[in-house]
């Protein structure tokens, strides 16, 4: 089972502040690397997905970056609808697995 | 619009049974991979099993001969019938699309129904 480590748990940034949230792979992914977002009471959104690929409507500040084991994900400049839980998904292998999460707070 | 509305969600005792159901519409839903993905109160995601659009399945271990994906893609319709249920099962259940499509990874999720497996 390819395990993935987000880094990290918590991140405390301000609006306007630039985000970097990290996903380490326990042995290579190739690309197939996606991030979501989830707030409370709600279900995950796809953010992005084959590493650096933007899902449909999501806004230009949200980069992702990576390719085999280590993996970025970057807030350019956040807005306050952005602080929630980020998680990171593997589909290289079977299982598919996500890591824990990065929860980031005001 | 792409939909996925999950029912069947329920309080059921530890050994007990129970079957969910995922709606789909607003897409072509027998040519698309559909996924269970649960998440424990206050815990992380965690991808329980997968169907192929033609019916080939996957499974987490740790449901294995317990649970068991499928599909009737006349319907339009997911399901998860989950057998001898543990405490440990307890969750909110999701079904998403993919994790392989024109958009690979989960692109669309449904709001979820609770699973409470308790005596």
């Amino acid at each position: 089972e390819i395990v993935l480590t987000q880094s990290p748990a918590t991140l405390s940034l301000s609006p306007g502040e630039r985000a970097t949230l990290s996903c380490r792979a326990s042995q290579s992914v190739s690309s197939y690397l996606a991030w979501y977002q989830q707030k409370p009471g709600q279900a995950p959104r796809l953010l992005i997905y084959d590493a650096s690929n933007r899902a449909t409507g999501i806004p230009a500040r949200f980069s992702g970056s990576g390719s085999g084991t280590d993996f970025t994900l970057t807030i350019s400049s956040l807005e306050p609808e952005d602080f929630a839980v980020y998680y990171c998904q593997q589909r290289s292998n079977w299982p598919i697995t996500f890591g824990q999460g990065t929860r980031l707070d005001i | 619009e792409v939909q996925l509305v999950e029912s069947g969600g329920d309080l059921v005792q530890p050994g007990g049974s129970l079957r969910l159901t995922c709606a789909a519409s607003g897409f072509t839903f027998s040519t698309c991979w559909m996924t269970w993905v649960r998440q424990a109160p206050g815990k992380g995601l965690e991808w329980v099993a997968s169907m192929k659009e033609d019916g080939g399945e996957k499974y987490v271990d740790s449901v294995k001969g317990r649970f068991t994906i499928s599909r009737d893609n006349a319907q339009n319709s997911l399901y998860l019938q989950m057998n001898s249920l543990r405490v440990e099962d307890t969750a909110v259940y999701y079904c998403a699309r993919g994790p392989f499509g024109v958009v690979n990874d989960f692109d669309y999720w449904g709001q979820g129904t609770l699973v409470t497996v308790s005596s």
